[in-house]
């Protein structure tokens, strides 16, 4: 049990479709973070919430809207994605991501994607 | 750019073998780095990690790292494995000062046999 949920945990869709994945946190956390993880490639980073801003986006298609309302929910909003958007996609938090990169993030469990 | 590379893809090993898992990275500063662990069916999580202080990191369930500059490694051993030891291992750097932001290998399975 890592305090972090992601839902759904599966999701197909097809590329005109307007779908959410919903990640919550329940460790008292101050940042989160949207990553991709595709097959045979490293995880990517695609965003870093802290205190409910935006501190990063790694150069990600507009067709990924992240959204953080507070502090324990963050949100990635999917809106005419192509095949090969199919991937796991993991949310993760951390304390305070100010203390130099040093915190320990806590993952979910992933969101297995399938784009038609 | 960062970037980390783990030499091995699949590493097999029977019970009570020793364990090093090689992880190199590329950036001239100065960086945290990370061991993530991750068993099957199970989350991400962390092994171990390193910011400062002695090189030699003593992590979770017996597994060391060993951060030597000179080589920009961090490699991962354990004297002795278990079957329960199965799993996938990631390493992972950030710049220090960043803002948590980890670059990853693509990992490395490892199968103990019985």
């Amino acid at each position: 049990e890592t305090g972090v949920t992601q839902t759904p945990r599966h999701l197909v869709m097809g590329m005109t479709n307007k779908k959410s994945l919903k990640c919550e946190q329940h460790l008292g956390h101050n940042a989160m973070y949207w990553y991709k993880q595709s097959a045979k490639k490293p995880l990517e980073l695609m965003f870093v919430y802290n205190f409910k801003e935006q501190t990063e986006n790694n150069s990600v298609p507009s067709r990924f809207s992240p959204e953080c309302p507070n502090s324990s929910h963050l949100f990635l909003h999917l809106h005419t994605l192509q095949p090969e958007d199919s991937a796991l996609y993991l949310c993760a938090s951390s304390h305070d991501p100010g203390g130099g990169g040093t915190d320990t993030q806590y993952f979910g469990p992933g969101t297995r994607l399938t784009v038609l | 750019a960062q970037s980390v590379s783990q030499h091995n893809h699949h590493v097999i090993l029977s019970e009570a073998a020793s364990l090093e898992l090689g992880c190199n990275y590329s950036y001239g500063g100065t960086v945290n780095l990370f061991w993530y662990v991750q068993y099957p069916g199970q989350h991400l999580q962390l092994l171990l990690k390193y910011f400062s202080g002695d090189p030699l990191v003593k992590g979770i369930k017996g597994f060391e790292a060993e951060f030597i500059k000179s080589k920009f490694s961090f490699n991962l051993r354990k004297p002795s494995v278990q079957w329960s030891d199965t799993a996938e291992y990631f390493c992972a750097v950030n710049e220090r000062g960043s803002q948590g932001n980890l670059i990853f290998g693509k990992g490395t399975k490892l199968s103990v046999k019985p």
